[in-house]
């Protein structure tokens, strides 16, 4: 399984954009990139997916560059409500479908 | 659809109790799971059962058992339960495609475990 870093925190403010980035070095050719975000006291919820280039959704962005070693989670004019830990993960094409969960970047949005 | 459901939400225990975490999902799902997670740490896989009638080991199984009872429950185990198993315990289910990769997870509420 593709390990993967992300910083652990990152502080913003409301209104601004704020991208967060993830690195999976050892990715394999058919594995995906996919994002969950946490509030506190609630499980994990799916926020965005991606195998290569761009992909948008109404939640956020991701942008996977050619060589699929990273991928930033954009997330576009931030509230105070998108205060969470967000998780990288890359999903293997193994057929066992179970997650790996890393640490997680815990965002802080201040008003 | 209520979608991932958990029992209890909170739960307290001595050390050596045993008790079962209950989990059902409206969602016709194949695949559930269960996870712990504890204080400022990311999810760790206990088990999976990719489809009824199957159940598998996942990261740290060691002290739990599971039962897939049928296609909407799947349920965790604690026969005797030692303080490190102090932890949230979240269950989740997914569709269960054949590709995997763009399997989203939907995750219950959790239950907090205190075993003293």
């Amino acid at each position: 399984l593709a390990k993967t870093t992300q910083p652990i925190s990152m502080d913003s403010y409301e209104g601004q954009e704020v991208n967060i980035t993830c690195s999976h070095n050892n990715i394999a050719t058919n594995d995906y990139i996919t994002w969950y975000q946490q509030f506190p006291s609630q499980g994990p919820r799916f926020i965005i997916q991606g195998y290569k280039t761009k992909v948008t959704n109404e939640v956020a962005s991701l942008f996977i560059p050619a060589d699929r070693k990273s991928s930033t989670l954009s997330l576009p004019r931030v509230s105070l409500s998108d205060t969470a830990v967000y998780y990288c993960l890359v999903v293997p094409d193994t057929g066992r479908r179970a997650l790996t969960f890393g640490s997680g970047t815990r965002l802080q949005v201040q008003p | 659809n209520a979608g991932v459901t958990q029992t209890p939400k909170f739960q307290v225990l001595k050390t050596g109790q045993s008790m079962t975490l209950q989990c059902a999902q409206d969602m016709n799902h194949n695949s559930m799971y269960w996870y712990r997670q504890d204080p400022g740490m990311g999810l760790r896989l206990i088990y999976y059962s990719a489809s009824e009638g199957t159940t598998d080991k996942g990261e740290v199984p060691n002290g739990y058992n599971v039962s897939r009872l049928n296609k909407r429950e799947f349920s965790l185990r604690l026969e005797s339960a030692a303080p490190s198993q102090t932890s949230v315990y979240f269950c989740a289910s997914s569709g269960g495609d054949t590709s995997g990769r763009t399997d989203t997870q939907y995750f219950g509420p959790g239950t907090r475990l205190t075993v003293l």
